[in-house]
C-alpha cells in the first residue's frame, strides 16, 4: 500500500488560514470516515488533532478542522499562530481495513 | 496520568533481532486496540503493527511475516518482536492507543532502533 500524498510544505502568516490536502485511493481515503490528523513539533511525540475526518479531541482547539470530499482530506487551521508551526500527518484505514497508512507530512511554517 | 512507556531499543546488527515492549498505565489496558508506528531520522511516520482487545494482529507489508505483535493484559503491555532486521527498519519506534476508531490519541516517548554493523 502506499503512502498518502500531501504537500511538502505550506505557510502563513499569524491570523491566516491554511488548508493541507491528504489525498488517497479508493481504497482508503474514498472508502472510510477513517482519517485522522496529526501535530508533531520537532524531537516530540504525534499529537492527535482530528478523527474520523472531522471530530476534535477534547483539548483541541476549534480552529482546527477536518473535512473529505472524494478521495482527499483536509485539515484547516484558521487563525494562525506561531506554536501552529509544526509537521502535520494525516493517516487514512486502507487495505480493506487491514492497515494503516500515513501521508508522508506537511512542514507548516507560520512567517 | 494516562501513559504510554517503551523500552527495549538499541543498536542491532543486520539480520539480529529486537523486541521492543510498551508499558499502558492510567487506563484499563484490555479494552483498547494498541499500535507501533515509526519514524526513521527526518522522514514521516509509518505505521508498523497492531494488535487487538481480542488479540487478532495486523501489519504492515514492510514488515509482515518479520515482524511478530503480541500483548499481556495481565502486565499491561505489548510487545514488538522484530527478526531479519535491515538498515530500512532503523527509526524511532512508538507505541500508541487507538482510543478512537483508526485514531491514535496517546503515544509513547518512542525507542531507537538503530540497525547496523
Amino acid at each position: 500500500q502506499s503512502a498518502l500524498t500531501q504537500p511538502a510544505s505550506v505557510s502563513g502568516s499569524p491570523g491566516q488560514s491554511i488548508t493541507i490536502s491528504c489525498t488517497g485511493t479508493n481504497n482508503d481515503v474514498g472508502s472510510y470516515k477513517f482519517v485522522s490528523w496529526y501535530q508533531q513539533h520537532p524531537g516530540k511525540a504525534p499529537k492527535l488533532m482530528i478523527y474520523e475526518v472531522s471530530k476534535r479531541p477534547s483539548g483541541v482547539s476549534d480552529r482546527f478542522s477536518g473535512s473529505k470530499s472524494g478521495n482527499t482530506a483536509s485539515l484547516t487551521i484558521s487563525g494562525l499562530q506561531v506554536e501552529d508551526e509544526a509537521d502535520y500527518y494525516c493517516c487514512s484505514l486502507g487495505g480493506s481495513a487491514t492497515v494503516d497508512l500515513f501521508g508522508g507530512g506537511t512542514k507548516l511554517t507560520v512567517l | 496520568e494516562v501513559q504510554l512507556v517503551e523500552s527495549g531499543g538499541g543498536l542491532v546488527q543486520p539480520g539480529g533481532s529486537l523486541r521492543l515492549s510498551c508499558a499502558a498505565s492510567g487506563f484499563t489496558f484490555s479494552n483498547y486496540d494498541m499500535h507501533w508506528i515509526r519514524q526513521a531520522t527526518g522522514q514521516g511516520l509509518e505505521w508498523v503493527s497492531a494488535i487487538g482487545e481480542s488479540g487478532k494482529t495486523y501489519f504492515s507489508g514492510s514488515v509482515k511475516g518479520r515482524f511478530t505483535i503480541s500483548r499481556e493484559n495481565v502486565k499491561n503491555s505489548f510487545y514488538l518482536q522484530m527478526n531479519s532486521l535491515t538498515a530500512g527498519d532503523t527509526a524511532v519506534y512508538y507505541c500508541a492507543r487507538e482510543g478512537y476508531d483508526e485514531a491514535f490519541d496517546i503515544w509513547g516517548q518512542g525507542t531507537l532502533v538503530t540497525v547496523s554493523s
